[in-house]
């Protein structure tokens, strides 16, 4: 049974059409965390909600937002796309271990084009 | 310099075949280990989770982590082509708030038949 739920799996857009990826968990778990993968590249953490607490990574663009509007649900809102941003989009929980050492849950991800 | 690093390879080996995965790294204060296997398209699983120095053992997967040389091993014995995927090392700890992962590149590894 899926645990962390994202969807679409695949999405097109068209260049600066505002675009939202959807990401919804059964685990109850605290953190929520958005990453942008792009080929042959590592996961790059984009922010991270701690229950309401949204923390955004310092170099992550402006034209990339998030909400997460209860415990199970998380919205990744790209406000203009460009050609840079198509790539994959992985949502992650896990539960709040201060220091490290908590194990991060994977979504299937969503591949995200952009025309 | 990147704060892990990890041979991209590509990686191609033969049905039973021992694997060998590394990964290096600069920060002292990681604490936690991980290694997660991501198939073609999909979002990575957790595979081996290790905390501070020493070995772990799961099946065909042995885990490694020396501290002292910031240096971290993935071992797949009797290696099947089910095993072909990127294997990605990741570390936490040392204060980073709500476990921040910091991943390497990614080993591609293809296990022929």
């Amino acid at each position: 049974d899926a645990m962390v739920i994202q969807n679409p799996r695949y999405q097109v857009t068209q260049f600066g059409k505002p675009v939202t990826l959807s990401c919804s968990q059964t685990l109850n778990h605290n953190v929520m965390y958005w990453y942008q993968q792009k080929s042959s590249q590592a996961p790059k953490l984009l922010f991270h909600y701690y229950d309401k607490d949204f923390n955004n990574e310092a170099d992550t663009p402006d034209n990339f937002q998030s909400r997460r509007p209860n415990t199970s649900f998380c919205f990744l809102d790209i406000r203009s796309p460009g050609l840079g941003d198509a790539a994959m989009y992985l949502c992650a929980t896990s539960t709040d271990v201060s220091g490290g050492g908590n194990i991060q849950y994977f979504g299937a991800g969503t591949r995200l084009s952009v025309l | 310099q990147k704060e892990v690093e990890q041979d991209p390879g590509p990686l191609s080996v033969p049905e039973g075949a021992i694997v060998s995965l590394n990964c290096t790294y600069s920060n002292s204060a990681f604490q936690y280990f991980m290694w997660y296997r991501q198939y073609s398209r999909k979002g990575p699983e957790l595979l081996m989770y290790t905390y501070s120095s020493g070995n772990k053992e799961d099946g065909r997967f042995t885990a490694q982590v020396d501290k002292s040389s910031k240096y971290i091993s993935l071992f797949i014995r009797d290696s099947q082509p089910s095993d072909s995927a990127t294997y990605l090392c990741a570390m936490s700890g040392g204060g980073t708030s709500y476990g921040k992962l910091t991943f390497g590149q990614g080993t591609i590894l293809t296990v022929h038949p």
